[in-house]
């Protein structure tokens, strides 16, 4: 069965200290690792794709990278708009396995 | 930007009852996906749809669950008699391509059953 867990499950930061998310994944067969942003009350909100490990994908203060078990969600100089819940998820076939997110706040 | 979109954004309906929640998926996309997560709770597949055929379902999504695309925009996902448990935020999600595709979701609507 595919898993995916996250850590930190809450991270609160201050307006341009940057840091990282991390994703631990088990999967049988990697189509693609997913990062979406989801803000309270609203559907997820696409970030990246990386589908083999030592990819990496950009977007404005946001880089994810991917290994051969786990991906990390880099930060840099985060805002206060950054606030979020950052969900991670891994493709298998079709559907998605997500994991239970990490919820950051950037406190100005 | 397109995006998808769904139709109601709160639905409160009596236990036993029947639902229909409608998705209008982005327009070129030929994939399409139920999702729902139960408040705090993580994002848990339902059913994809391709072609007008179901291709992969979970376990939660069993005979009380259906799905259609009864027109060239619309999406449905039907509950046929609605149990407490099934109060939750539904997601549509859709894609250009099915495995490796990157899957966009709607806002979502919350339903509630009493």
């Amino acid at each position: 069965e595919d898993q995916v867990t996250q850590s930190p499950e809450a991270l609160r930061l201050q307006e341009g200290e940057s840091s990282s998310l991390n994703c631990s994944y088990t999967v049988s067969g990697l189509r693609g690792l997913f990062w979406y942003r989801q803000d309270p009350g609203k559907g997820p909100e696409f970030l990246f794709t990386l589908y083999s490990a030592g990819e990496e994908k950009e977007k404005e203060r946001l880089k994810a990278t991917l290994t051969k078990k786990e991906s990390f969600l880099h930060i840099t100089a985060p805002k206060p708009e950054d606030s979020a819940t950052y969900l991670c998820a891994v493709q298998d076939v079709e559907k998605l396995t997500f994991g239970t997110g990490t919820r950051l706040t950037i406190i100005p | 930007e397109p995006e998808v979109t769904q139709t109601p954004s709160h639905q409160v309906t009596q236990m036993g009852q029947e639902v229909i929640l409608r998705c209008v998926p982005i327009s070129n996309h030929l994939y399409f996906y139920w999702y729902r997560q139960i408040l705090g709770q993580k994002v848990e597949f339902l059913v994809s749809f391709y072609n007008n055929e179901i291709s992969e379902k979970s376990e939660i999504f069993d005979d009380q669950f259906s799905v259609e695309r009864p027109d060239g925009s619309n999406f449905t996902l039907k509950i046929r008699s609605t149990k407490l448990e099934d109060s939750a935020m539904y997601f549509c999600a859709s894609s250009t391509q099915g495995a490796r595709g990157s899957q966009y979701f709607g806002p979502g609507t919350r339903l509630l059953v009493l």
